[in-house]
């Protein structure tokens, strides 16, 4: 059975903080690895899709790397803000796509 | 942009009742997705489809079918809905070449089953 862990379950980070947090998934038959961000009351909106081992993205203040032979990706978020306030989940491919139970950020004003 | 949607916010039903959760995208999306979302679960994937007429089960099928008749549409059925059965119920479709491509999802529909 495939599992995607990520890590921690939730975080609180101080207004301005940078903070990161991850992604672990089978190292094995790896196609893609999705960053998803999902606010509350919203539908969950992709941030990154990465294919390729040592990708890096980028989009305003949050970027994501991938290592797909240790089996793990980082997404960083820089001068946290109130509105990054939501859930982060990962999600990895091999023939289907599994997602992890996502990492829930509160931002303290 | 695209656009998932999905036929009701919120839904109350009543245990053994016969319940179908429509979904509609509107960008010509060959992949389509069911999922179900539970607390300390995350999203788990109950069916989906990759053509019109096509189906195939994820990973909770148990209880659920589905129904593609057209390219837009997606819909889940469950056929005699149990308490077990109250879930956020989430679409999703996207593009063909399946896995790799990003998905958009629809609101989410919160199922209440009494």
């Amino acid at each position: 059975i495939l599992n995607v862990e990520q890590s921690p379950q939730s975080l609180h980070v101080q207004e301005g903080d940078s903070t990161n947090f991850t992604c672990s998934f089978p190292s094995s038959n790896f196609y893609a690895l999705h960053w998803y961000r999902w606010e509350t009351a919203k539908s969950p909106e992709a941030l990154f899709v990465m294919t390729l081992n040592g990708d890096e993205k980028k989009k305003g203040r949050i970027s994501a790397t991938l290592n797909t032979k240790e089996g793990y990706s980082y997404l960083y978020i820089k001068g946290s803000q109130p509105e990054d306030s939501a859930t982060y989940l990962c999600a990895f491919s091999d023939d289907k796509i599994i997602f992890g139970k996502g990492t829930r950020l509160h931002i303290l004003p | 942009d695209v656009k998932v949607t999905q036929s009701s916010r919120y839904l109350v039903k009543r245990t053994g009742e016969k319940v179908f959760l429509e979904c509609v995208q509107d960008m010509d999306h060959e992949n389509m997705f069911w999922y179900r979302q539970d607390p300390g679960l995350g999203l788990r994937l109950i069916y989906f489809s990759y053509d019109v007429k096509m189906k195939e089960k994820g990973d909770i099928p148990e209880g659920y079918s589905v129904s593609r008749e057209k390219k837009e549409r997606f819909s889940l059925i469950l056929e005699s809905a149990s308490t077990n059965q109250t879930s956020m119920y989430l679409c999703a479709s996207s593009l063909s070449s399946g896995i790799v491509n990003e998905q958009f999802f629809g609101p989410g529909t919160r199922l209440t089953v009494l």
